[in-house]
């Protein structure tokens, strides 16, 4: 059982440039979250999903997309990347009813 | 909009030491609030979750309490230990399972 799992740890990106982060779990976890962690700002929720095929804005949704076309999948995409989006990404998943949110390591992106 | 702050924003104490984190939010309409330890290049790990009805909740050597009125919740740790040393954050949460964090507080513990 690995838990939540983050496809890659870290990477380096130029402006304008795309790419997609993977989440996933093995837990069979209905919910699953997208959040970026930035200096004194604490975690803020990008994009959630309540189950397969559904996806919904959280607080900061610009300039990122996301799809959950499988269960245990749930991918972050940048279009053109900014370097307002260096950050550092989180995934996160519960079952539903549950408020145990389980999270992954987290990916270190800098966007130059 | 629901605000969560904080304080302090680091703190170091020596080895045995009792300590408290405080944290406070501005809406009182929560379901719940919910105690994170993040150690460095790692994700969140759950410490300790207090519902809306509930005062306080204890876990070990932690012991967290909720104000919902006044918008306060503090996290004691007894005892500290080297290993405590890490980043805790606090998180409020609302409708459906959408959690709004707090800044965090730095914790170094010396031995």
């Amino acid at each position: 059982n690995a838990g939540v799992t983050q496809t890659p740890k870290f990477r380096v990106l130029k402006t304008g440039q795309s790419m997609t982060l993977l989440c996933a779990q093995d837990m069979n976890h209905e919910y699953m979250y997208w959040y970026r962690q930035d200096p004194g700002m604490g975690l803020r929720l990008i994009h959630y999903s309540v189950g397969e095929g559904t996806t919904a804005k959280g607080e900061v949704p610009d300039g990122y997309n996301v799809s959950r076309l499988k269960k245990q999948n749930f991918l972050l995409g940048l279009e053109s990347a900014a370097p307002s989006q260096t950050s550092v990404y989180f995934c996160a998943s519960n079952l539903a009813g549950s408020y145990e949110q389980y999270f992954g390591p987290g990916t270190r992106l800098t966007v130059t | 909009k629901q605000e969560v702050t904080q304080i302090p924003a680091a703190l170091s104490v020596p080895e045995g030491e009792n300590l408290v984190l405080n944290c406070s939010f501005t809406d009182s309409a929560i379901y719940n609030l919910q105690w994170f330890r993040q150690d460095p290049g790692k994700g969140l790990t759950s410490l300790l979750l207090i519902q809306s009805s509930q005062r306080e909740q204890t876990s070990g050597r932690l012991n967290a309490s909720l104000d919902k009125s006044s918008g306060r919740s503090t996290l004691y740790i007894a005892a500290s230990q080297p290993g405590d040393s890490a980043t805790y954050l606090c998180a409020v949460r609302r409708a459906t399972n959408k959690l709004i964090f707090g800044t965090g507080t730095l914790l170094a513990v010396q031995p």
